[in-house]
């Protein structure tokens, strides 16, 4: 049972467009989410978060946008960069909670 | 520098040997995890240890052991019994903040397990 899915594995973006990396959750105790990055053979890195009582958080070119109502999150990278390739996991925690429930990942193609 | 290492980055066994994955954070967390990724697949948490000597099966903990001695080391056993060791093994430490989000969780390297 996925608690945390990314339903594609896979996106490929032009170089200074938007990209957008979707999550979905089935748990509504979930208080917080998080965002990490990972390259290959490298440990994934936090890259932004955002609590429930938020529907938006932004740091830099990335910003995450959160819908309760439909147990959606989605991260926004703008404008898209080459050395943003990488997989991207959407995690989820409840609060008081550190057990972090991770999606499948998405492996983000930048082109030049 | 403040950080969690794996050794070894990567490691092979025969079919049959235990094999121990070394885990270390200076980072002060209380909590560590053990995660395993395998091709196609997110992060299956296998162990984890909020506190010295404690410790708690993750989704997939069935051949495999861990210990907790020290706050600072968090070591996996892969066992015999493991049927399908093979894939790249991720630990993890993070703080544990019951009041807020502070709970982002730090990797290591990651170290990629080979069985023959």
């Amino acid at each position: 049972d996925q608690q945390v899915k990314q339903n594609s594995p896979s996106l490929s973006v032009q170089e200074g467009r938007i990209s957008i990396l979707n999550c979905d959750y089935t748990n509504s105790m979930f208080d917080y989410f998080l965002w990490y990055k990972k390259y290959p053979a490298e440990g994934p890195t936090f890259l932004i978060s955002i609590s429930s009582i938020k529907d938006k958080n932004e740091d830099g070119r990335f910003t995450v946008f959160l819908n309760k109502s439909a147990k959606h999150l989605s991260l926004h990278i703008v404008p898209s960069q080459p050395g943003d390739s990488a997989v991207y996991f959407c995690a989820a925690l409840g609060t008081g909670g550190f057990k972090t429930i991770f999606g499948a990942g998405t492996r983000l193609f930048v082109k030049a | 520098d403040g950080g969690i290492t794996q050794s070894p980055k990567y490691l092979f066994r025969k079919e049959g040997q235990n094999v121990t994955l070394s885990c270390e954070q200076n980072l002060n967390h209380d909590a560590m995890y053990w995660y395993r990724q395998d091709p196609g697949q997110g992060l299956r948490l296998i162990y984890y240890s909020q506190i010295v000597n404690d410790f708690q099966k993750g989704d997939i903990a069935e051949g495999y052991s861990v210990s907790r001695e020290k706050k600072e080391s968090f070591p996996l056993t892969v066992t015999s019994a493991q049927k399908n060791p093979t894939a790249f093994y991720l630990c993890a430490s993070s703080p544990i903040d019951y009041d807020g989000p502070n709970n982002e969780q730090f990797f290591g390297p990651g170290t990629r397990l080979t069985v023959l």
